[in-house]
């Protein structure tokens, strides 16, 4: 199974509200990756976790927080965002071994968000 | 730091002809090269990569690039493309030494037209 699922697949959120976006692997990956999309763009880096400990964080804005229950599961919780936040959030997984720079990432389909 | 430029925004051919989408990195380490493709509304996946070893690469879908590291270039081919292989397709780098980190070009849109 080479599969990264996320959910939703579409959100619309107004500034005030709070939601969470869910990725799920079950490859036994041990880094994850969320990513920013804007339409017609390449993925931007947003957060690693590797060994569910949060290892890059871009310099994103505080109104997105990461968090890593579990091997398997990353969420990224959202609030009071802003409209130009509005994009295809992907979520990706690696094996996380001894050669990292060099591993595949897994995507998944992504999570397109409407901030209104 | 490093930088990925992929020349052509934009390649149209028509089905059964040959491509090249070209890509070009800037970097002060050495770094692996990889090839992602993106179909509509979907995420990325893998096309190909380079880590060492020949400088050829292929895929399983009849795409190669080959790494040449005098001129910085990492192009792909496909000596006839189908319908399918409409796409976005992003060139990536990540440093050899470093985390697990991909610097992304800007991505060509690929068009088949019948």
């Amino acid at each position: 199974d080479t599969e990264v699922t996320q959910t939703p697949k579409h959100l619309v959120m107004g500034m005030t509200n709070k939601k969470s976006l869910k990725c799920e692997q079950h490859m036994g990956h041990r880094a994850m990756y969320w990513y920013k999309q804007k339409a017609k763009k390449p993925p931007e880096l947003m957060f690693v976790y590797s060994y569910e400990k949060l290892s890059i964080n871009e310099s994103v804005p505080s109104r997105f927080s990461p968090e890593c229950p579990n091997s398997s599961l990353l969420n990224l919780h959202l609030h009071a965002l802003q409209p130009e936040d509005s994009a295809l959030y992907l979520c990706a997984s690696s094996h996380s071994g001894t050669n990292p720079g060099g591993e595949t990432q897994y995507f998944g389909p992504g999570t397109r968000l409407l901030v209104l | 730091a490093q930088s990925v430029t992929q020349l052509d925004s934009q390649v149209p051919v028509f089905e059964e002809a040959p491509v090249e989408l070209r890509c070009n990195y800037s970097s002060s380490v050495s770094v692996y090269l990889f090839w992602y493709v993106q179909y509509p509304n979907q995420g990325l996946q893998l096309l190909l990569k380079y880590l060492s070893g020949s400088t050829l690469v292929e895929s399983i879908n009849g795409f190669e690039a080959e790494f040449n590291k005098s001129q910085t270039s990492f192009h792909l081919r496909k000596p006839s493309v189908h319908i399918s292989d409409t796409a976005e397709y992003f060139c990536a780098v990540s440093e050899i030494q470093g985390a697990q980190k991909l610097v992304f070009g800007q991505g060509t849109r690929l068009t088949i037209n019948p």
